[in-house]
């Protein structure tokens, strides 16, 4: 069964803590990415990662950065927290790269007070 | 740029109606074409996918035509139910677009029992 996982699900920080969010994968895919979801806004691409350690800016990264050691695991990192990044995150994950179908996490609910 | 444009934003129907959501693009290219859908409080469920004219892609009981020529993707389902309201995007990937997805601003489909 496909999936990937985000974890945590639901966290509250102060602004200018540090934030981690973890992404999973057990399909063997190469590409991941981190979005983030503001109503009105839609999904906002932040970063994509083509494989271990080769990470490439979204349209959004300002503020975030990433990290991918093993293939299946992606993280996104927010060094020193700000109130207009509280937001749902999204990771997903697809095969390749070209107009291969992208596969989406449950989500992180992050409130940044 | 390429774009994705859903004309409705919200669609309010009753239960066994005929649902019509209309997916427009513009591509360069010759992209590929996708439906999510997205429940609330849960991340954006692949439904389908088409990459050549007149494809048709297909999944609980929904379908979609890939139309070059009215460059056009778009939603339908014969009878819906209320388990069918949530948000569904309409996207398009292309091949020069290092794994890139351009999504719609999503159709808000309610179901009235």
């Amino acid at each position: 069964d496909m999936k990937v996982t985000q974890m945590p699900r639901y966290l509250i920080k102060r602004m200018g803590e540090n934030v981690l969010l973890e992404c999973g994968q057990d399909m063997s895919h190469e590409t991941m990415y981190w979005y983030r979801q503001d109503p009105g806004l839609g999904l906002q691409l932040i970063y994509i990662s083509y494989d271990v350690d080769s990470n490439s800016e979204g349209d959004i990264p300002k503020g975030y950065r990433v990290s991918r050691k093993k293939r299946e695991h992606f993280s996104l990192i927010l060094d020193s927290a700000k109130t207009n990044q509280t937001s749902v995150y999204f990771c997903a994950s697809s095969l390749g790269v070209n107009q291969d179908t992208q596969y989406f996490g449950p989500g992180t609910r992050l409130l940044v007070l | 740029g390429d774009s994705v444009t859903q004309t409705e934003g919200q669609v309010a129907l009753s239960e066994e109606d005929f649902l019509t959501i209309h997916c427009n693009y513009s591509a360069s290219g010759y992209p590929a074409l996708f439906w999510y859908v997205q429940y609330p409080g849960e991340g954006p469920q692949f439904l389908f996918r088409a990459s050549r004219d007149k494809e048709k892609g297909s999944s609980r009981g929904f379908e979609a035509t890939y139309d070059k020529g009215t460059t056009s993707f778009h939603l339908r389902k014969a009878s819906v139910q209320e388990s069918d309201s949530a948000v569904y995007y309409c996207a398009l990937g292309m091949n020069y677009n290092q794994g890139k997805l351009i999504f719609g601003q999503g159709t808000k489909l309610s179901i009235k029992p």
